[in-house]
């Protein structure tokens, strides 16, 4: 079965300053996606980033960028300029392919942003 | 236009009950989920239906039920409710055949007395 980890129960980052969220994941596929998603106070699931494995390039999308070392299991989330708006609990999810899309999610990060 | 929508937001009802929870998307997605969060935040997939298959996690008691009328709804239906089930669901759905990323729907926060 695959297990995805976030280790930091919590993170802290100044506005304007850049903060990596850690996740890491194990599983024995080849194929599969990966992604965070984030979820603010108002309880809604938002997707912020997705990985296709298959890809050695690292997705970035704005302000958010992953660092996806397929070797290691790892998939990290950079989050640049950070914003008040960036507070929320962000999860990391892993999906294999061709197993109808069923997400298992990490344990999820809360990150606060000081002003 | 909402993509996922769930109903009720909220829902308080007593030990013993049976209730249910309706979930629409408008995205023409071939398949739809629920997902249980727990009070510690915990994520965890409960069902997977695509109109051909239903893929239900072994770890879920047989008094939760999914029932789909139509392929854009997957109503959650609970038997029996017991103080361990508060938790907040999350209905889901994607298209699998294009691997499109899941979109959630607004959650349920079921409270259970």
């Amino acid at each position: 079965a695959q297990t995805v980890t976030q280790s930091q129960p919590e993170m802290s980052v100044q506005e304007a300053e850049t903060v990596t969220l850690s996740c890491t994941y194990d599983t024995s596929e080849s194929d599969y996606y990966l992604f965070w998603y984030k979820q603010p106070p108002s309880r809604q699931m938002i997707l912020v980033i997705r990985q296709e494995a298959y890809k050695q390039q690292n997705a970035t999308e704005n302000r958010f960028s992953v660092n996806f070392q397929k070797a290691a299991k790892s998939f990290s989330l950079k989050i640049s300029d950070s914003q008040l708006g960036d507070a929320a609990m962000y999860f990391c999810a892993y999906a294999q392919n061709n197993a109808g899309n069923m997400l298992t999610f990490g344990g999820g990060t809360r990150l606060m942003v000081k002003p | 236009d909402t993509a996922v929508s769930q109903t009720p937001k909220y829902l308080v009802t007593q030990m013993g009950n049976d209730k249910s929870i309706k979930c629409e998307q408008n995205l023409g997605h071939d398949t739809m989920y629920w997902y249980k969060q727990d009070s510690k935040k915990f994520l965890k997939i409960m069902f997977s239906y695509n109109n051909k298959e239903l893929i239900i996690n072994e770890t879920v008691p047989n008094r939760f039920s999914p029932k789909s009328p139509d392929k854009a709804h997957l109503n959650l239906h609970i038997n029996s409710l017991e103080l361990g089930d508060s938790a907040v669901y999350f209905c889901a759905s994607s298209q699998v055949s294009r691997n499109t990323e899941a979109f959630f729907g607004q959650g349920t926060r079921l409270t259970v007395v």
